[in-house]
């Protein structure tokens, strides 16, 4: 079992520019989680996808958006990218109806410049 | 809004000596989770508490839980130098795995 895959595992942007990251939960998980951790905090809920439907969202803009395909594999997008968005993006799978067992990924670095 | 809240923020402590860090959480929950993570490096679980009165131990870790007054604690006994890193604790409401995180404390085991 891989474990959560993330892809890429750097990634350089410009502001304005435009990001697409992408997840591979554990095996089996049909939940996937996003979370964004800039340096020194922690993590903050980004959204959840749960049957290829957005199942919840924290506080973030409208240019953080997501799909869950059929494989219940991830990606989270990122539109008109601003320098406060160069974090480490980071991606959990887990049992909808399994509470407490959330596996994560090793994250995305996204820098923008 | 949840708030979680842990301290101290930065723990510089001597190999051998026992501390404990705090997490404080705004609002009702009976599910709180432990994580490590070390520089540049994703999380890793270390203890998952699912109700009021829950003790859990692993090595030189041992992670508390009172539902009531809303607040877990991570007790380190006689650090070592690889328990060096950054803990978060982590709430989770009846709302399906969808963590609120601490603001974490960073850990240094001096020799």
């Amino acid at each position: 079992d891989a474990g959560v895959t993330q892809s890429p595992t750097h990634l350089i942007k410009t502001r304005g520019q435009q990001v697409t990251l992408r997840c591979s939960p554990k095996s089996g998980h049909d939940t996937v989680s996003w979370y964004q951790q800039a340096l020194g905090q922690g993590p903050q809920f980004i959204f959840q996808y749960y049957e290829e439907e957005e199942r919840q969202r924290g506080n973030f803009p409208d240019r953080f958006s997501g799909h869950q395909f059929p494989n219940y594999s991830s990606e989270l997008n990122v539109n008109a990218l601003l320098l406060g968005d160069s974090a480490l993006y980071l991606c959990a799978s887990s049992f909808l109806t399994r509470l407490g067992e959330q596996y994560f990924g090793p994250g995305t670095r996204l820098t923008v410049t | 809004e949840l708030k979680v809240e842990q301290n101290p923020l930065f723990l510089s402590m001597q190999e051998g000596k026992n501390y404990t860090i705090y997490c404080n959480y705004s609002t009702t929950s009976d599910r709180l989770y432990w994580y490590r993570q070390d520089p540049g490096k994703s999380l890793e679980s270390l203890f998952v508490l699912l109700s009021n009165g829950a003790v859990k131990q692993e090595g030189r870790l041992m992670a508390s839980l009172d539902t009531k007054a809303r607040l877990s604690t991570l007790h380190i006994t006689a650090a070592v130098h690889d328990l060096s890193a950054t803990y978060f604790c982590a709430v989770d409401l009846d709302t399906g795995n969808q963590f609120y995180f601490g603001t974490g404390t960073s850990l240094t085991v001096i020799p």
